[in-house]
């Protein structure tokens, strides 16, 4: 089974350009979670969608960020203008609800640098 | 609310030898755990589930956790360490009042020397 396909696996850009990070659930999942890690703060939750619907963005930084959801195949999250603190690591993971709490899989992360 | 504590940020054992991590949970409810081991440059790999059956969960890789509703505990084992496991490991739990959301905790590098 394909898992969780994010890309690119890295990106690296200068201040003030737009990001795209591009994620493909896995099949069948029905919630959607954008997460992003740093040294300082770890694993941070920006934002997660059930049914393509955003649930929940409270973790999302600022304006410069938004996401979407589409289809339940493709989520994209979206930095403009990005800024040199925006370096970070951002996972995309998904789950499917199911009967009780199932665990949700992760990509293997998009690397952002931003200069 | 519920919460996370790992209490090792650091852990090195030598190859051949077991492994603990340790763990403590806060939650209002039957939380639902998990183990994920993060290798570097990839994403987080579940390495198993507490969900209310077994309080022993046997995971991938020789690893298992056992629940201790008493202590708050959901501790990660292995009895014999190999070079493959050194990485970084998160003890995480499910928060139910926000529906699926996962409460991750600081994690445990596990270094494990020849």
């Amino acid at each position: 089974d394909a898992g969780v396909i994010q890309s690119p696996r890295h990106e690296v850009t200068e201040m003030g350009q737009e990001v795209t990070l591009r994620c493909k659930p896995i099949s069948g999942h029905d919630y959607l979670f954008w997460y992003r890690q740093t040294m300082m703060r770890g694993l941070e939750l920006l934002i997660y969608f059930n049914n393509n619907v955003p649930i929940d963005d409270s973790g999302m930084p600022e304006d410069r960020f938004s996401a979407k959801m589409p289809n339940a195949s493709f989520s994209t999250l979206k930095i403009q203008p990005s800024e040199p603190r925006d370096s970070a690591v951002y996972f995309c993971a998904s789950s499917f609800a199911g009967q009780g709490n199932q665990p949700q899989h992760f990509g293997d992360g998009t690397r952002l640098s931003i200069l | 609310a519920q919460s996370v504590t790992q209490l090792d940020s650091h852990v090195s054992v030598s190859e051949g030898t077991p492994v603990l991590l340790r763990c403590n949970y806060s939650s209002s409810y039957s939380p639902s755990l998990f183990w994920y081991v993060q290798h570097p440059n990839k994403g987080l790999q579940l390495l198993l589930k507490y969900t209310s059956a077994a309080t022993l969960v046997k995971g991938i890789n020789g690893f298992e956790a056992e629940f201790k509703k008493s202590e708050t505990s959901f501790h990660l084992t292995k009895p014999s360490a190999h070079m493959s496991d050194a990485a970084e490991y998160f003890c995480v739990v499910s928060d139910w009042d926000s529906s699926y959301k996962l409460i991750f905790g600081s994690g445990t590098r596990l270094l494990v020397r020849p």
